[in-house]
C-alpha cells in the first residue's frame, strides 16, 4: 500500500528553466515531509523539508510547497542546473508511538536537466 | 566528519545462503534505520532502532530477516536462506534521534544480488 506516491517516473528540463516535481500522499496523519536526492551508487541525501503547519519552505534554488487539503506537495527547482540531474524521492513521516522516525518514501522521479 | 558507512558495498550470493550486512552509523546518533530499494521501487522501511528501546520490526518482510544493534552503535542485518526476491539495495540511515525534525543521513548502501 503506497502511502506516498510520485506518479511521474521521469522529468526532463532544460538548464535554467524551472523543474517541478510532484508528490501525493494518502495518510492524513503525516506531519512532516522531506525531499531526498539520490545519485547513482550513493545513498539518498536530504534536500529540504516542510512541517505540516507550513505551506511553503524555501532554501536557495529549492522551494517545497504543501497543500494539505489536496494531500499534495511539490518541489520547485529554479533555475535548474545539470548537476541537479538525479532521482528525487518524496518522503513523509509522523510521530505516533512505534512509528517514530520511520520514513515513507515514494518511488522517485528521475530528473534530467539538459544544457 | 565520517558519515554512515556500510559494508560490503556489493554482495553476490547463491540462493539459500545466509548473508550479513553491516552498518556503522554516525557517532552519537541514537536512531538507526534499515531500508531497501528493489528495482523500480521506492525505499521500503525494514526496521528501526532507537536507543535502548525495543526495535520497530514492522517492516521486515519475513522471519528470514533479522537485525541487531550492538552497544547502541553498529548494526547488522541478517538474511537467512536468501531468495532471488531479496535482491535489492539495502540502505542504512541514522539520525540524532527519532523525532520529527531530525534528518536521516543515509549510507551508500549494499547491493545484494541473489543468484
Amino acid at each position: 500500500d503506497q502511502q506516498v506516491k510520485q506518479n511521474s517516473p521521469s522529468l526532463s528540463v532544460q538548464e535554467g528553466r524551472i523543474s517541478i516535481l510532484n508528490c501525493d500522499y494518502t495518510n492524513s496523519m503525516f506531519d512532516y515531509f522531506l525531499w531526498y536526492k539520490k545519485y547513482p551508487a550513493e545513498g539518498p541525501t536530504f534536500l529540504i523539508s516542510i512541517s505540516s503547519i507550513k505551506d511553503k519552505n524555501e532554501d536557495g534554488r529549492f522551494t517545497v510547497f504543501l497543500n494539505k487539503s489536496a494531500k499534495h506537495l511539490s518541489l520547485h527547482i529554479v533555475p535548474s542546473q545539470p548537476g541537479d540531474s538525479a532521482v528525487y524521492f518524496c518522503a513523509a513521516k509522523y510521530d505516533r508511538g512505534s512509528t517514530l522516525g520511520r520514513l515513507y518514501f515514494g518511488r522517485g522521479t528521475q530528473l534530467t536537466v539538459w544544457p | 566528519g565520517a558519515g554512515v558507512s556500510q559494508s560490503p558495498s556489493n554482495k553476490v550470493t547463491e540462493k539459500g545462503k545466509d548473508v550479513e550486512l553491516r552498518c556503522d552509523p554516525i557517532s552519537g546518533h541514537t536512531a538507526l534505520y534499515w531500508y531497501r530499494q528493489s528495482l523500480g521501487q521506492g525505499l521500503e522501511f525494514l526496521i528501526y532502532f532507537q536507543g535502548n528501546s525495543a526495535p520497530d520490526k514492522s517492516g521486515l518482510p519475513s522471519d528470514r530477516f533479522s537485525a541487531e544493534r550492538t552497544g547502541g552503535s553498529v548494526s547488522t542485518l541478517t538474511i537467512q536462506r536468501t531468495q532471488q526476491e531479496d535482491s535489492a539495495v539495502y540502505l542504512c540511515a541514522s539520525s540524532r534521534t527519532g523525532g520529527t525534525s531530525y534528518e536521516q543521513y543515509f549510507g551508500p548502501g549494499t547491493r545484494l544480488t541473489v543468484t
